[in-house]
């Protein structure tokens, strides 16, 4: 059963532009809402995450957009820089089942010069 | 390096064989996760501890597949007469149960070619 089902497959940005990945999740008892970076042969670091009592939290370039009647939620790449070409992936958690992670399919992100 | 370490990063062995990893989390965090990740998908929870106990088990985790934490600290995943369909990355995470949001740190990841 897949629970967090995230598009798109791949995106293709210029430098300075706005990237913008969606998820959308199945199960409302997620508690916990994870964005991880992926490089080519690395493991994935976190990049930022939210709880649903919010609707967004942004960081540096990076913002979470959270809609909870939705069951969806967003990561914006603001200015969007070549070193930021990796792959995407987000992920959800509920605490009450060990906190571990259900991760999207993943998004393939490429920022042109 | 303070991080979550794996070794070996890359394993070749051929079908029917025994392998074991071995994960070394961060040193205060009391939770480790197993992951498996195949080629452009994201990764699957195999299992977790909390301290050395195992407190859950996926469905993917078949009977060739083992893992244990002694003592609290690393922890090993053997699979047993490996099959091509093993092949994939094996990742590994910690985290310390209590701290806001319990974020899991991954490793660099063991990459399992089976042939």
């Amino acid at each position: 059963q897949q629970q967090v089902k995230q598009s798109p497959q791949s995106l293709i940005v210029q430098k300075g532009g706005i990237s913008i990945i969606n998820c959308a999740y199945e199960n409302t008892a997620f508690d916990y809402f994870p964005w991880y970076q992926q490089f080519p042969g690395k493991g994935p670091a976190l990049l930022i995450a939210i709880r649903p009592d919010v609707s967004e939290k942004k960081e540096g370039r990076f913002t979470i957009s959270f809609n909870k009647s939705a069951k969806q939620f967003s990561l914006h790449i603001m200015d969007s820089q070549p070193g930021d070409s990796a792959t995407y992936f987000c992920a959800a958690s509920l605490r009450t089942s060990g906190s571990r992670l259900t991760f999207g399919e993943g998004t393939q992100l490429t920022v042109n010069p | 390096d303070t991080g979550v370490s794996q070794d070996p990063r890359h394993k070749i062995t051929k079908r029917g064989q025994n392998v074991t990893f071995r994960c070394d989390p961060i040193s205060e965090h009391n939770r480790l996760y197993w992951y498996r990740q195949t080629l452009g998908q994201g990764p699957e929870f195999l299992t977790y501890f909390q301290n050395e106990a195992q407190l859950e088990k996926s469905r993917l985790l078949s009977d060739r597949f083992s893992a244990e934490r002694p003592k609290g600290s690393f922890s090993t995943l053997e699979i047993q007469r490996t099959e091509q369909g093993d092949s994939a990355m094996y990742l590994c995470a910690s985290s310390f149960l209590g701290q806001v949001g319990e974020t899991q740190y991954f490793g660099p990841g063991t990459r399992l070619l089976v042939l």
